[in-house]
């Protein structure tokens, strides 16, 4: 089945511990990006990369980093959490950079005390 | 700038038609996606409207105005299970595939 997941799907954790949250596709799709998700803010783009080894920020980069060693996976990292990225994010990809449709991942809901 | 504008909320009746409009400004322009969100879960594509015009597909049609800036969702016969955000999105130009994404309209279906 072709899918976009994300691990943890929760998570609480506390101000200043690292934490990863990852992200895998099985669609051989080279666009991935992360966006999060705020009430009354909409989705926004944190980063996003075109293929393996290349990425670039979004519009709401600062606070976390990226890495994409490999096509399928591109977790985010959180180095230093603090309470303002409590929030709903979600991992997406699509083919090609271009006019294809994004598939979104189920979303990991992430709290920092 | 680049602004994405849609109701907050709408209600409706199961049965009826509801129009969902969108306003958008963007630097640059390829198209404008709809996509729905039920509570907590991710968003799932409805709609890709590249061409100005109508375009539907089941119970969905969009409808999108590239001189306007305009887009709107048609949603007939409606459903319960219709009850849920609506995220009218703007696909920018250039190779980033960027989505700019508006607030949602929040759709509560009514018996």
């Amino acid at each position: 089945e072709a899918q976009v997941t994300q691990n943890p799907r929760y998570l609480i954790t506390v101000t200043g511990k690292k934490l990863t949250v990852t992200c895998s596709q099985n669609m051989n799709h080279e666009y991935m990006s992360w966006y999060r998700q705020d009430p009354g803010l909409g989705l926004r783009q944190i980063y996003y990369s075109m293929n393996v080894e290349v990425t670039d920020k979004g519009d709401v980069p600062e606070g976390y980093k990226v890495s994409r060693k490999e096509k399928r996976n591109f977790p985010l990292i959180l180095e230093s959490p603090s309470p303002n990225q409590t929030s709903l994010y979600f991992c997406a990809s699509s083919s090609t950079p271009g006019t294809d449709t994004q598939y979104f991942g189920p979303g990991t809901r992430l709290t920092v005390l | 700038g680049q602004n994405i504008d849609q109701p907050t909320e709408m209600t409706a009746t199961e049965g009826a038609i509801v129009q969902i409009n969108c306003t958008y400004q963007t630097s640059g322009f390829n198209g404008l996606f709809w996509y729905q969100q039920h509570a907590g879960e991710a968003p799932t594509f409805l709609s890709y409207n590249v061409l100005d015009g109508l375009e539907e597909k089941g119970r969905f049609s969009s409808f999108l105005s590239r001189s306007k800036g305009y887009s709107y969702l048609l949603l007939k016969e409606l459903q319960m299970k219709d009850s849920a955000s609506y995220l009218c999105a703007a696909h920018s130009g250039g190779a980033t595939n960027k989505l700019i994404f508006g607030t949602g309209t929040l759709l509560a279906v009514q018996p």
